[in-house]
């Protein structure tokens, strides 16, 4: 049982170049999420899906797109990279249920290690 | 949408001292309230949460606190050790959000002195 992982785990692209991150978990969840993390200002949603098929805007969508073909697997593409979208990006999973006598948490998002990338 | 701010952004403490770490947020319809740590290179991990129906929460060192009024809460740590140190991230989920989504506050990098 891997749990989230993500690929690659480092990247640096030149601006305009394009690039997919690849996030996959195990656990069978229904939502997915992709996060980007910079100094100072904590993880801001980018995207997210509620089911295979679905994806949604997150806080800062622009610049992003992403696809969710199977269930297990949720992707995240820069068309055109720019400077600014140097970043920790953090991909995330969880359930809507809820186990009551295993006292696991609702809505707990258990996260990938991360993909680090740079656009010079 | 909801907002979730922060304080402090960081903070130093002496192994053994407490550490209180504290957020607000603006919509009054969240419910639900996660505390992450996250270590150095390391992806956040939840720590302790608390729902909007239950005031504190303990869980051996730590503790959450929940006041609903002031729509703020906050985070306990008690007898600190170095292997404490981290970024602590707070985060407010609405209860009709589509897909369980968390805003995340700044975070505040703790540090531990031994």
């Amino acid at each position: 049982n891997a749990g989230v992982t993500q690929t690659p785990k480092f990247r640096v692209l030149k601006t305009g170049q394009s690039m997919t991150l690849l996030c996959a978990q195990d656990m069978n969840h229904e939502y997915m999420y992709w996060y980007r993390q910079d100094p100072g200002m904590g993880l801001r949603l980018i995207h997210y899906s509620v089911g295979e098929g679905t994806t949604a805007k997150g806080e800062v969508p622009d610049g992003y797109n992403v696809s969710r073909l199977k269930k297990q697997n949720f992707l995240l593409g820069l068309e055109s990279a720019a400077p600014s979208q140097t970043s920790v990006y953090f991909c995330a999973s969880s359930t809507p249920r809820f186990w009551p006598t295993s006292g696991r948490a609702i809505n707990e998002q258990f996260f990938g290690p991360g993909t680090r990338l740079t656009v010079l | 949408g909801e907002n979730v701010e922060q304080h402090p952004s960081t903070l130093s403490v002496q192994e053994g001292d407490s550490a209180v770490i504290k957020c607000t947020y603006s919509d009054s319809a969240s419910n639900y309230f996660p505390w992450y740590k996250q270590e150095l290179g390391k992806r956040p991990q939840l720590i302790i949460d608390i729902r909007s129906n239950v005031g504190e929460k303990k869980d051996q060192r730590i503790a959450v606190t929940l006041n609903k009024t002031a729509k703020h809460f906050s985070l306990h740590i008690t007898e600190t050790q170095p292997e404490d140190s981290a970024v602590y991230f707070c985060a407010a989920s609405p209860r009709e959000t589509s897909g369980s989504r968390l805003t995340f506050g700044e975070g505040t990098q703790l540090t531990v002195n031994p």
